[in-house]
């Protein structure tokens, strides 16, 4: 079988740092990507974890530990326009080139 | 360069109508891809194909055909409509040229089965 969990809902404030989990379990494996979605919006690609480790986009950080079948990412110095969804997703589940999405973290930014 | 397009943005559809959804790329992109997405659901894959001329099923395929007659083209038909199959579709493509996991969304069609 196969699942992703992460928490449905994550609440912060401007300015605060926030992680958000993503945890595992797929047939096949080849990376780990985070896509936003703003209410009503279309999914926007973030971030692609393919090996161990943290990388680094502005604001937004992911990381990987593969043994673990984990993840996270990591959004700094919160801004309201943050407030959206945050998906994790597999790649290598169901065929090379297709993904599988997690349910989605709905993260709240208030002031 | 308009990215994913989506035909049309909106539809109500009677049981058992039948109805062809549209997904256009400027991008050259090899990859395209039909999605679902239902509150708390997540976005579930109903078909994709990795070239002109070839598709394959999803993980909700049923209910569904698909078509890639051009490289930028990929039609989603209901044949059927039924309640069940109210939700946003959402296409997206990518290219395995790039970083295939990046793949690019268009706005989504809500679509309504009374």
């Amino acid at each position: 079988g196969q699942s992703l969990e992460q928490p449905s809902e994550v609440t912060a404030v401007e300015g605060a740092i926030v992680q958000i989990n993503c945890t595992y379990q797929t047939s096949g494996f080849y990376g780990l990507s985070w896509y936003q979605q703003h209410d009503g919006g279309a999914p926007t690609f973030l971030s692609y974890n393919a090996l161990d480790g943290l990388e680094e986009t502005g604001r937004f950080s992911s990381f990987l530990s593969r043994s673990d079948s984990y993840g996270y990412l990591l959004l700094q110095e919160l801004q309201m326009k943050d407030s959206a969804s945050y998906f994790c997703a597999v790649s290598g589940n169901s065929g090379y080139s297709t993904l599988t999405f997690g349910k989605g973290t709905m993260l709240l930014v208030s002031p | 360069n308009a990215g994913v397009t989506q035909t049309p943005k909106f539809r109500v559809l009677k049981t058992g109508q039948s109805m062809t959804l549209l997904c256009a790329q400027d991008m050259n992109h090899e990859y395209m891809y039909w999605y679902r997405q239902d509150p708390g659901m997540g976005l579930r894959l109903i078909h994709y194909s990795v070239g002109e001329g070839t598709t394959a099923k999803g993980e909700v395929p049923d209910g569904y055909n698909v078509s890639r007659l051009k490289k930028q083209n990929f039609l989603l038909g209901l044949e059927s409509a039924a309640p069940s199959q109210t939700s946003v579709y959402f296409c997206a493509s990518s290219s395995p040229r790039d970083n295939y996991n990046e793949q690019f969304f268009g706005p989504g069609t809500r679509l309504t089965v009374l």
